[in-house]
């Protein structure tokens, strides 16, 4: 049982390249969620997918796509990176609702750091 | 939106009690409070959730007034692994919106020898 899982850990990129970021979970979790969390601060919410075949901007939603290719697998892409997306990015997984018992948990991977040149 | 303030920074001894309080006075009336932990270089990491009350787990307890405007979270003896940012998030369960989760900047807690 890997929990939330992450590629790549780290990734250098040219201003304008595009890559993805790649996340699974194993959990059986319907709610996953990509953040960012620039040095020194907080997580901030970048997109988010209640089940599969939904996704929801968060709060910092420009410049990244995001699918949602079935319940185990969320990606994130960048179409022209640029320097202020240098970041760490983390993926979550959580099972929201009745099922979840009440709670909901967020379980994190162990993030990609990412450097825009 | 539930916004929470918490302080910057913290600091205290091995052996201590450590109180972290978070204030969110706009707290709706579905709204959790959940804490996370979080060491460098790693994701956060779930400690505890309450609506109101007092909630206790292995690790800490959750101390929720009437009002529900604040919330305190209570690390009982700490050692040097408590070393760590922790983050108050509050929002519904159900996340229905995703603009409804906020971390915010979280308390930077040191603890010292």
């Amino acid at each position: 049982n890997a929990g939330v899982t992450q590629t790549p850990k780290f990734q250098v990129l040219k201003t304008g390249q595009s890559m993805t970021l790649q996340c699974a979970q194993d959990m059986n979790h319907n709610s996953m969620y990509w953040y960012r969390q620039d040095p020194g601060m907080g997580l901030r919410l970048i997109y988010y997918s209640a089940s599969e075949g939904t996704t929801d901007k968060g709060e910092v939603p420009n410049g990244y796509n995001v699918s949602r290719l079935n319940k185990r697998e969320f990606s994130l892409r960048l179409e022209s990176a640029a320097p202020s997306q240098t970041s760490v990015y983390f993926c979550a997984s959580s099972q929201v609702g009745e099922s979840a018992g009440g709670y909901n948990e967020q379980f994190f991977g162990p993030g990609t750091r990412l450097t825009v040149l | 939106l539930a916004k929470t303030t918490q302080p910057i920074s913290m600091d205290s001894y091995e052996g201590q009690e450590v109180n972290i309080t978070c204030s969110h006075n706009n707290i709706a009336t579905n709204d959790y409070i959940t804490w996370y932990q979080q060491f460098p270089s790693q994701g956060p990491r779930f400690i505890i959730q309450g609506y109101k009350t007092k909630v206790t787990n292995e690790v800490a307890s959750l101390f929720i007034p009437a009002d529900r405007k604040s919330s305190t979270l209570s690390l009982p003896r700490v050692s040097l692994s408590d070393t760590a940012v922790y983050y108050c998030l509050v929002g519904p369960l159900g996340y229905s919106s995703a603009s409804k989760i906020i971390f915010g900047s979280g308390t930077r807690l040191s603890i010292r020898p």
